[in-house]
């Protein structure tokens, strides 16, 4: 473990559906992220929030929906996704303004829409 | 934020040490430079971070010449677990989420038996 848990690790889910993905940090960070990494391509930023709130919204999909209840956890709400949206999504955290020791990064959910 | 360029792939064998060029013309004097590694479906992980000179830790070595445009990622005698894919990126030194990290293709580091 590295700190960053995601839930679940494996999703499949229908082009119809309504799921959510979570992520939970342990390690007191006050900035949170999602990414998406599709088959052989860099990964992309999704979502940056800081202190809780939004920062940066990297032209996402409205199919798309990010929460942030609290600096400990971070949600990805998903409905009416398409094929195309099938990718590895990672959280990642870090904290703002002390020394940088890089990112650290959730081992992921694998997400196949059918 | 400063662009970086580093090899697709590089292939190696057991036992060997590996060496990892990244070019970084346009980094700016407050940044750092940061290498994770990423095996498949995994999230990518902190390996090794430095500013100038040289840095080592358990995993690796970081080779950092004066003029900071280009760094070095040294693995010692790797192993068939070292072969994953290996990012080198540019960080502003305060962190956190105004840094937004933007990642590359990276590169694919296979090791033979």
């Amino acid at each position: 473990e590295t700190g960053v848990t995601q839930t679940p690790r494996h999703l499949v889910m229908g082009m119809t559906n309504k799921k959510s993905l979570k992520c939970e940090q342990h390690l007191g960070h006050n900035a949170m992220y999602w990414y998406k990494q599709s088959a052989k391509k860099p990964l992309e930023l999704m979502f940056v929030y800081s202190l809780e709130e939004r920062v940066e919204n990297n032209s996402v999909p409205s199919r798309f929906s990010p929460e942030c209840p609290n600096s400990s956890h971070l949600f990805l709400h998903l409905h009416t996704l398409q094929p195309e949206d099938s990718a590895l999504y990672l959280c990642a955290s870090s904290q703002e303004g002390t020394a940088n020791y890089g990112y650290t990064f959730g081992s992921g959910t694998r997400l196949t829409v059918v | 934020l400063a662009k970086t360029t580093q090899p697709i792939s590089m292939d190696s064998y057991e036992g060997q040490e590996v060496n990892i060029t990244c070019s970084h013309n346009n980094i700016a004097t407050n940044d750092y430079i940061t290498w994770y590694q990423q095996f498949p479906s995994q999230g990518p992980r902190f390996i090794i971070q430095g500013y100038k000179t040289k840095v080592t830790n358990e995993v690796a070595s970081l080779f950092i010449p004066a003029d900071r445009k280009s760094s070095t990622l040294s693995l010692p005698r790797v192993s068939l677990s070292d072969t994953a894919v290996y990012y080198c990126l540019v960080e502003a030194g305060y962190g956190g989420a105004t840094n937004k990290l933007i990642f590359g293709t990276g590169t694919l580091l296979a090791v033979q038996p």
